[in-house]
């Protein structure tokens, strides 16, 4: 069965950098993208990216551009997300879901990860 | 930018039918596909809804949706309602190579 599964929980400082990683199971990695979607309390969702486990080709929300690097290790089947520069309101849970054949909608979601930026 | 607008929140009985809308701000919201994902409480978000009016498998047909381009807007209707479908919905759709998220909705059963 496909699972996602994500790295713990981080505390961070203002100003430091995350990087929050997605091992993937039981389906071919390098065949469907990774997307990150991250949800701050009590908020929405909120699209962050895209990577192509295949090529490394990689695909930005705007508001994220030059703070964001979504890479991954086809070896290991595992995809990562690092965001630096980090504030107070990147205080959020961070989902890696994988999207469907089509590339349509995200089919998969990994149990999300909790960053929490704090002084 | 593209945007999404859900209601806030929605509320009805057991049994009832509920329709949860979003609106697209620009644009044909029936130019690229809309997805309909359910989050409950503590947990990540899964699908009912996809490509429109798709449901994936295992998700019943009490779920379904729809595309209005006279208003500009997409919806998700749950029939027979149960309190088991109390939960937070968000639509999905595109804008130019980003993926965009409705604010979403929050389904009260009561």
């Amino acid at each position: 069965q496909v699972q996602l599964v994500q790295s713990g929980a981080e505390v961070k400082k203002p100003g430091a950098s995350v990087k929050v990683s997605c091992k993937a199971s039981g389906y071919a990695f390098t065949g469907y993208y990774i997307h990150w979607v991250r949800q701050a309390p009590g908020q929405g969702l909120e699209w962050m990216g895209r990577v192509t486990p295949n090529s490394g080709l990689t695909n930005y929300a705007q508001k994220f551009q030059g703070r964001v690097t979504m890479t991954r290790d086809t070896s290991i089947s595992t995809a990562y997300m690092e965001l630096s520069r980090l504030r107070s309101d990147d205080t959020a849970v961070y989902y890696c879901a994988r999207a469907d054949s089509s590339g349509y909608y995200l089919e998969y979601w990994g149990q999300g990860t909790l960053v929490t930026v704090s002084s | 930018n593209f945007m999404l607008t859900q209601p806030h929140s929605v509320s009805e009985s057991p049994g009832k039918t509920v329709t949860i809308s979003c609106t697209g701000s620009s644009g044909s919201i029936a130019s690229n596909y809309v997805q309909w994902y359910q989050q409950r409480p503590g947990s990540a978000p899964t699908t009912v809804i996809y490509e429109d009016n798709q449901r994936p498998s295992g998700v019943p047909d009490r779920f379904s949706g729809s595309i209005d381009s006279s208003s500009n807007s997409a919806s998700l209707t749950i029939s027979g309602l149960k309190t088991e479908d109390e939960a937070d919905y968000y639509c999905q759709s595109y804008d130019s190579g980003s993926w965009v998220f409705g604010g979403g909705t929050t389904l009260t059963v009561l």
